[in-house]
């Protein structure tokens, strides 16, 4: 069965530091994938999407992330996060029938 | 752009009432999602229409849940009679089509049954 893995359920990163988030999924075919945010009381954003072409995807936000077909990975990375940054974040795969199936989600904390 | 648009945003009541969950998606957008999502955790798809026709409510809970989609626009989920256990956020999420995979979500609900 298809699924996605977040593995960190929080992360903490000082104000101006890099970061890297990490979603890995279970899925046979080629994947639909995405990253999406959180912020308290907000509904979801996307942030990002990667369909097919380029494995370097670019975002909203200064956000980008690597599909890596080898690893099942799709890690999300910014260079240099912001106080505004905090939220949750959450890695999702489209399937063939084109539902999205959701990891847990990450819970960025910025420390200043 | 009017973005998905919820109502309400909150709401407590207390156990074995009815509630009901209002949705209005992107003007154009064909596809319209009914999520749960409990606190830290990814939403879970309860029911996915395309135009009003449900084309996936496997995961609906038909003994208490239901839902329309009347003219294939807004959308009402309700719940009766409601459980401690339904307390969660209720999203509604929308897309231009089914195989449009980019979905815009709504702000939420948050149920709260006491």
């Amino acid at each position: 069965a298809q699924s996605v893995t977040q593995p960190d359920i929080h992360i903490t990163v000082s104000e101006g530091a890099s970061l890297e988030l990490r979603c890995n999924y279970s899925y046979g075919a080629t994947p639909y994938l995405f990253w999406y945010v959180q912020s308290p009381g907000q509904g979801l954003q996307l942030l990002l999407k990667y369909f097919s072409g380029d494995t370097l995807v670019q975002g909203i936000k200064g956000f980008e992330a690597e599909f890596k077909r080898s690893q099942s990975s799709f890690n999300l990375r910014k260079p240099s996060v912001h106080w505004s940054d905090a939220a949750e974040y959450f890695c999702a795969v489209g399937d063939s029938n084109y539902q999205l199936i959701w990891g847990a989600g990450t819970k960025l904390i910025i420390k200043p | 752009e009017a973005g998905v648009v919820q109502s309400p945003r909150y709401k407590i009541i207390e156990k074995k009432q009815p509630v009901a969950f209002w949705c209005n998606p992107i003007s154009g957008h064909n596809t319209l999602y009914w999520y749960l999502q409990n606190l830290g955790q990814g939403p879970e798809l309860l029911i996915r229409y395309e135009n009003e026709e449900a084309v996936d409510d496997s995961q609906l809970p038909k003994d208490r849940f239901s839902a329309e989609r009347l003219k294939g626009v807004d959308s009402t989920l309700k719940i009766q009679p409601a459980e401690l256990g339904d307390s969660a956020v209720y999203l509604c999420a929308s897309s231009l089509s089914m195989m449009q995979g980019e979905q815009y979500f709504g702000p939420g609900t948050r149920l709260t049954v006491t």
